[in-house]
């Protein structure tokens, strides 16, 4: 079965201090893993995501991500967190032979504090 | 493209009444998802489709909820009658090689 954990529902940074975002993934076979983002009454914007190559991988606005197979994790970082940043974050994962379906994460709601 | 288009954007209606959500997919895309977003549950898929046919509908709460796909660029996810905690935002996407893209959803109001 295939599946998405987020650690900790609500993160709180000061504006400029490092941002990191938890993932963690279940998959029967190797996932291709996403991040999306949700500004407050929007729809899901695409972030970045991870297919095959470089398990670093960049996204818009500075964030990046890193696929580590040894630990099933694909956190979310950006050096320097920024006001427009605040917004809620999901985490996605689905299969690499069928892609038809993606399994969501609880979503983490970030919040920069000025 | 002009993304995957919802409407209407905001629905208010009595409990009882049968509500209609629509959605346009992005051409091309082949596969088409219907999610809901609470507070409660947070983002919960209701039913996906790959090629307009319906391939897993384990996440439609009850029988009240029916969606259909007639051709490759329209949905519909009725919900009928309908009840007040069916309130929630309710998002389409479609995807296309490995990447979803999401609607502006539809806030439903039932009161």
């Amino acid at each position: 079965a295939q599946s998405v954990t987020q650690l900790g529902s609500h993160v709180s940074v000061s504006e400029g201090a490092l941002v990191l975002l938890r993932c963690n993934y279940s998959s029967s076979v190797p996932p291709y893993l996403f991040w999306y983002v949700q500004y407050p009454n929007q729809g899901l914007q695409l972030l970045l995501k991870y297919t095959t190559g470089a398990t670093l991988v960049k996204g818009i606005n500075g964030f990046e991500a890193e696929f580590k197979k040894s630990e099933t994790s694909f956190h979310l970082t950006k050096p320097s967190a920024h006001m427009s940043d605040a917004a809620e974050y999901f985490c996605a994962v689905t299969l690499s032979n069928t892609g038809n379906q993606f399994y969501f994460g609880t979503g983490t709601s970030l919040t920069v504090i000025p | 493209d002009a993304g995957v288009i919802q409407s209407p954007r905001h629905e208010v209606t009595e409990m009882g009444q049968e509500v209609t959500l629509r959605c346009k997919p992005i051409s091309g895309h082949n596969s088409l998802f219907w999610y809901r977003q609470t507070m409660m549950r947070g983002l919960e898929l209701l039913i996906y489709f790959n090629n307009n046919v319906p391939i897993d509908d384990s996440g439609m709460p009850e029988d009240r909820f029916s969606a259909k796909m007639p051709n490759a660029s329209f949905s519909t996810l009725k919900i009928q009658p309908s009840e007040p905690r069916d309130s929630a935002v309710y998002f389409c996407a479609s995807s296309f090689q490995f990447e979803a893209f999401f609607g502006q959803g539809t806030r439903l109001t039932v009161v």
